[in-house]
């Protein structure tokens, strides 16, 4: 069965200091990821989603980069995080064929002091 | 469309009595759609699920209703427990594996 896993869960980082949270997905093939942010008490925004190794796309401009260096594996970064960035981000992933559902992972809470 | 910037209206329902839950889509080329539940803290959890060819889909205790028309979609649970006390997003794409984007949201209170 796919699993889909997200570290850590939680972060407490400094402004102007860098991140990097980690998704990776087992059991699965070539799937879709996608990372979300969600503000307390709000809606999920997705902020990218790739379709293979390499491919990213950034549906919001922002102070956050995504890699894919690997298969099932989908990367969050920053290289100097703001106030602003704090929230709670969760990787997804889906079938590239549609044949399953979207499903996401256990989340991270930062929080940018 | 998203609507990640307004906060989250609420439901209170009594324990035992069914809900809905409504939400209105933005893209009428969505054709795959989802209902998701999320408790605090947590990622949210897939309930239902229906495309667009489908006006009704049920489940155990929850039905998702479709109206391609007026772009709404509704999440019907029946004999509403405590536990089902979470927040619940709807959720839209164009083709099953493409960018899933999500609705408001609305936080269902259950009053034992």
């Amino acid at each position: 069965s796919q699993t889909i896993h997200q570290w850590p869960a939680t972060l407490v980082q400094p402004v102007g200091s860098p991140l990097s949270l980690e998704c990776t997905v087992e059991g699965t093939s070539n799937p879709n990821l996608y990372w979300y942010r969600q503000a307390a008490g709000r809606g999920l925004q997705l902020l990218f989603y790739s379709v293979g190794i390499g491919q990213i796309s950034s549906e919001v401009p922002q102070n956050l980069s995504a890699s894919r260096p690997q298969d099932r594996q989908f990367i969050l970064s920053s290289k100097k995080l703001l106030l602003s960035d704090s929230g709670f981000y969760l990787c997804a992933w889906s079938s590239g064929t549609g044949e399953s559902g979207y499903t996401f992972g256990s989340g991270t809470r930062l929080t940018v002091v | 469309g998203e609507s990640v910037g307004l906060h989250l209206p609420t439901l209170s329902v009594q324990e035992g009595d069914n809900s809905i839950i409504n939400c209105a889509y933005s893209n009428s080329a969505s054709d795959y759609f989802i209902w998701y539940k999320q408790e605090s803290g947590k990622g949210p959890q897939f309930i239902i699920d229906i495309r667009s060819n489908m006006d009704k889909r049920q489940g155990q205790r929850v039905t998702v209703l479709l109206n391609k028309t007026v772009k709404h979609l509704s999440l019907q649970i029946a004999a509403t427990q405590p536990g089902d006390s979470a927040v619940y997003f709807c959720a839209e794409t164009r083709a099953q594996g493409g960018k899933l984007i999500f609705g408001q949201g609305t936080e269902l209170s259950v009053k034992p």
